[in-house]
């Protein structure tokens, strides 16, 4: 089993509509926990840290589920920049390294 | 803002030859990673650094070593390059001690093993 899964999409959401992705880790004792995102052909930028209780970011909200390792990512009232790649990123038991999904690619529609 | 920069953006060689690959971050960072990113695979570490003179294996080592000779440099420097050493290359830095803290990308460096 992947440390990190995603579903790779694509995910074609017209403008304006909210759209949600789920990511699953495998190790229970990860403790940090990140969405990226990384445009076409660019490097991979932070978006977001996610915390315990959730946590908001304007129109990106991220929620983390210990108990089913997962986390999620809400994009509300989608716009044309938001397409890009989504990675989920998870830290490897406790230490600096972080363990990357593959991405979940999101193209908005006009 | 942090600054990462790798020194080339697209890279040519043949196969057999010495590859070397800079990555130069100026927030005094501790820590220092390449990854390498391939379609269908996401990024995989190579190797990392937690200090100078300091280096660890990461997940796909075989046919790459490094060097951190200074705080701000990492080198990834590939012995003999082969064709399945096509890909992109992405260095990135973080501040260090505390675990599972954000990482800062360089640009990439997309090399073709020709």
């Amino acid at each position: 089993r992947k440390e990190v899964e995603q579903d790779p999409g694509p995910f074609n959401v017209p403008e304006g509509a909210t759209v949600a992705f789920n990511c699953t880790y495998s190790n229970s004792a990860s403790q940090s926990f990140f969405w990226y995102r990384q445009d076409c052909r660019k490097e991979p930028k932070l978006l977001m840290s996610v915390y315990s209780s959730g946590n908001e970011d304007g129109r990106f909200t991220a929620q983390l589920n210990r108990a089913s390792q997962y986390i999620s990512l809400l994009i509300r009232d989608s716009k044309l920049s938001d397409s890009a790649t989504y990675l989920c990123v998870v830290n490897r038991r406790g230490n600096e390294k972080l363990t990357f999904g593959t991405g979940t690619r999101l193209t908005i529609i006009p | 803002d942090v600054k990462v920069t790798q020194s080339s953006r697209y890279l040519v060689k043949r196969t057999g030859e010495k590859v070397f690959l800079e990555c130069v971050q100026d927030m005094d960072h501790e820590n220092m990673f390449w990854y390498r990113q391939d379609p269908g695979l996401g990024l995989r570490l190579i190797y990392f650094s937690y200090d100078v003179k300091m280096k660890e294996k990461g997940d796909i080592p075989e046919g790459y070593s490094v060097s951190r000779e200074k705080k701000e440099r990492f080198s990834l420097i590939l012995e003999s390059a082969s064709t399945n050493q096509t890909s992109m290359y992405l260095c990135a830095s973080s501040l260090g001690g505390r675990a599972g803290e954000t990482q800062y990308f360089g640009p990439g460096t997309r090399l073709l093993v020709l």
